[in-house]
């Protein structure tokens, strides 16, 4: 298996554009998770997906921030308007059940984004 | 409400010598526990987990944790550490109820320097 595939893997974008986050999943994993990593607030969850449904998106900034899961074997995490607050490396993780988090999850290589 | 402090945030020793990374929690539940290790521009890579049975795990590469509910601690040992043992190492808890509170929180992360 490939494991979790991200694009791209750099970003470097500027203040106002618009950005888009791209993961594919493991292969029949049902659940799909949106990480943020910053040196200042560590690892935050975003946002996750079972079966393509969002089941908490508490973590996300509702006002620039958006996630979906059209099909199960793709998400996109968007960005619009980006803020140099954003900068950060996103990741993807995804798992084969939930049981409240206690399975194992396999993360994506990430995405370095820059938002200058 | 949920968090996991990891007490240290390097921690340095020689190669062949012991690991200590240390990690305390708190759960209103019962809590499923976790240590990934995350190399340099890579993902985060699953090493144990905890999810109620056996207090003492073994995970990968010679790594061990022991679940200390009366103290409230995961702490991750190695008996003799490896230059490739050098990662920042994150301390996971969950909440394993099943239900939509259910959160995941990650630790500020340990880097672990080994020391020729």
């Amino acid at each position: 298996d490939a494991g979790v595939i991200q694009s791209p893997r750099h970003e470097v974008t500027e203040m106002g554009q618009e950005v888009t986050l791209r993961c594919k999943p493991i292969s029949g994993h049902d659940y799909l998770f949106w990480y943020r990593q910053t040196m200042m607030q560590g690892l935050e969850l975003l946002v996750y997906f079972n079966n393509k449904a969002v089941m908490d998106d508490s973590g996300m900034p509702k006002d620039r921030f958006s996630a979906k899961m059209p099909n199960a074997s793709f998400s996109t995490l968007k960005i619009q308007p980006s803020e140099p607050r954003d900068s950060a490396v996103y990741f993807c993780a995804s798992s084969k059940r939930l049981a409240g988090f206690s399975d194992t999850q396999y993360f994506g290589p990430g995405t370095r984004l820059t938002v200058l | 409400a949920q968090s996991v402090t990891q007490l240290d945030s390097h921690v340095s020793v020689s190669e062949g010598t012991p690991v200590l990374l240390r990690c305390n929690y708190s759960s209103s539940y019962s809590p499923s526990l976790f240590w990934y290790v995350q190399h340099p521009n890579k993902g985060l890579q699953l090493l144990l987990k905890y999810t109620s049975a056996a207090t003492l795990v073994k995970g990968i590469n010679g790594f061990e944790a022991e679940f200390k509910k009366s103290e409230t601690s995961f702490h991750l040992t190695k008996p003799s550490a490896h230059m490739s043992d050098a990662a920042e190492y994150f301390c996971v808890v969950s909440d394993t109820t099943g239900s939509l509170d259910d959160k995941i929180i990650f630790g500020k992360g340990t880097r672990l320097h080994i020391l020729p």
